[in-house]
C-alpha cells in the first residue's frame, strides 16, 4: 500500500518561499510510471493543481503558478518537494502530495498539511 | 483552461435515497474524468477514473457515467458514510488538470 506523508513549516511569512516535503512509503518513486504531484486546497474552497514530477526530473506545473513553483525530486530518500516563492496570504491553503498517472487520476494521496502565510 | 461546473452546489437527502451529481465541461474532455469524495478534515478519495471505472475498494452503489462535456456520478442508495463533498476532476488537456468547484451532500 502507498503512503504518502507531507511535511514541513505550517507558518510562512509574506514575501517567503514555502517549502514542503512530501516522503513515499511502500513503493519507490523511481519504479517509474507514475508523477508525483503537489495540489493545494484553500480553505473552504475547492481543489487546484499545482504541479507535477516524475522521477526522472521532468516537471509540469500550473501556468497560473508557474513563475513561483519549483518541485524537486530526492529518489535516493524517495521524496519529492515543493517550493513555492513570494508568498502572499492568498497561498494560505492545505496542501497535498499525490501520485497520478497519465492514464488514471490522483489515486493516493498523502493527509495534507495546513500551510498559513502570516507575519 | 477548461472549466468544470458543477452542480448542484448542495443535495440534500436522506439515507437509502439516490444521489445524481452533475459535472459539465467547457470542452470535450472525452472520457478523461474522475470523481473524488472528500470528507472534513480530510484527503480526497478517488472514487471513479476514465468517467465510468470505479477505484480498488469501491463500492458497487457508486457509479460513473459520461463522455464529452456533460458527466453524471449516481450513488444508488446513500449510506451515512456518503454524506460528503464531491470533485470532478479531468485530464484531456494532460499534463494540464482542473477540477471542479464540488457538490456537497448533506443529510435532509
Amino acid at each position: 500500500q502507498v503512503q504518502l506523508q507531507e511535511s514541513g513549516p505550517g507558518l510562512v511569512k509574506p514575501s517567503q518561499t514555502l517549502s514542503l516535503t512530501c516522503t513515499v512509503s511502500g513503493g519507490s518513486i523511481s519504479s517509474g510510471g507514475y508523477y508525483w504531484s503537489w495540489i493545494r486546497q484553500h480553505p473552504g474552497k475547492g481543489l487546484e493543481w499545482i504541479g507535477y514530477i516524475y522521477y526522472s526530473g521532468s516537471t509540469y506545473y500550473n501556468p497560473s503558478l508557474k513563475s513561483r513553483v519549483t518541485i524537486s525530486v530526492d529518489t535516493s530518500k524517495n521524496q519529492f518537494s515543493l517550493k513555492l516563492s513570494s508568498v502572499t496570504a492568498a497561498d494560505t491553503a492545505v496542501y497535498y502530495c499525490a501520485r497520478t498517472h497519465t492514464t488514471s487520476a490522483f489515486d493516493y494521496w498523502g493527509q495534507g498539511t495546513l500551510v498559513t502565510v502570516s507575519s | 483552461e477548461i472549466v468544470l461546473t458543477q452542480s448542484p452546489a448542495t443535495l440534500s437527502l436522506s439515507p437509502g435515497e439516490r444521489a445524481t451529481l452533475s459535472c459539465r465541461a467547457s470542452q470535450s474532455v472525452s472520457s478523461y474524468l474522475a470523481w473524488y469524495q472528500q470528507k472534513p478534515g480530510q484527503a480526497p478519495r478517488l472514487l471513479i477514473y476514465d468517467a465510468s471505472n470505479r477505484a480498488t475498494g469501491i463500492p458497487a452503489r457508486f457509479s460513473g457515467s459520461g463522455s464529452g462535456t456533460d458527466f453524471t456520478l449516481t450513488i444508488s442508495s446513500l449510506e451515512p458514510e456518503d454524506f460528503a463533498v464531491y470533485y470532478c476532476q479531468q485530464r484531456s488537456n494532460w499534463p494540464r488538470t482542473t477540477f471542479g468547484g464540488g457538490t456537497k451532500v448533506e443529510i435532509k
